[in-house]
């Protein structure tokens, strides 16, 4: 199993600019979750999934939007890209009330 | 806003000593409790997680739950440079509208094994 992928591992963005963030797990959790990690500290929560179909705001969901088409993916997509939304981010998945198992995280800067 | 707090840090400690992490939560109700040990760079990975009060023990790790308290502590005995990493506590909060699988972290207390 490779659990959890994230593309792209790296991305530079112009103010303004779009993109999306894929996370795809292959284990089969039917929750999803994106978080932000800015330089010392802890994650927040942005947006969650408890199964394909279904979305719910995190802590910080503005600036973001998601879909879960399937089980497998969670894409995260950042319309208008703004200073503020340099951080690194991670994706990660569970079963309902089971650990959570983290990508490798994409780390974007907006200039 | 709940919230969970971690001592600051950094914290630095000789090979083999014993590191200790601490962390308070302000939600009285909370059920689960986890350490997460992230490397500079790299993505957190769980190490212990906690449910009922007292001790817990995983080879050299130790998770300790004080829930009148509200403190959780993670102890690491024979500390070696590989431990060296930011440690983050993450609590699951009481139930909110089904929403009990969601965790709040701290910011993490970095902590450095020197040889």
């Amino acid at each position: 199993n490779a659990g959890v992928t994230q593309t792209p591992k790296f991305r530079i963005l112009k103010i303004g600019q779009s993109m999306t963030l894929q996370c795809t797990q292959d284990m089969n959790h039917n929750y999803m979750y994106w978080y932000r990690q800015d330089p010392g500290m802890g994650l927040k929560l942005i947006y969650y999934s408890v199964g394909a179909g279904i979305t719910d705001k995190g802590e910080v969901p503005n600036g973001y939007n998601v879909s879960r088409s399937t089980t497998e993916d969670f894409p995260l997509r950042l319309e208008l890209a703004a200073p503020s939304q340099t951080s690194v981010y991670f994706c990660a998945s569970s079963y309902p009330q089971e650990t959570q198992y983290f990508g490798p995280g994409t780390r974007l800067l907006v200039l | 806003q709940k919230e969970v707090e971690q001592n600051s840090g950094p914290l630095s400690v000789p090979e083999g000593a014993i590191a200790s992490l601490n962390c308070t939560y302000s939600d009285r109700g909370s059920q689960s409790f986890f350490w997460y040990r992230q490397y500079s760079g790299k993505s957190p990975e769980l190490i212990m997680s906690i449910y009922s009060n007292g001790d817990k023990e995983d080879g050299r790790f130790t998770a300790q739950l004080n829930k009148a308290s509200q403190y959780v502590s993670l102890l690491i005995r024979d500390s070696q440079p590989s431990d060296s990493a930011t440690y983050l506590c993450a609590v699951r909060p009481s139930n909110s509208g089904g929403s009990n699988y969601k965790l709040t972290f701290g910011k993490g207390t970095l902590l450095t094994v020197n040889p």
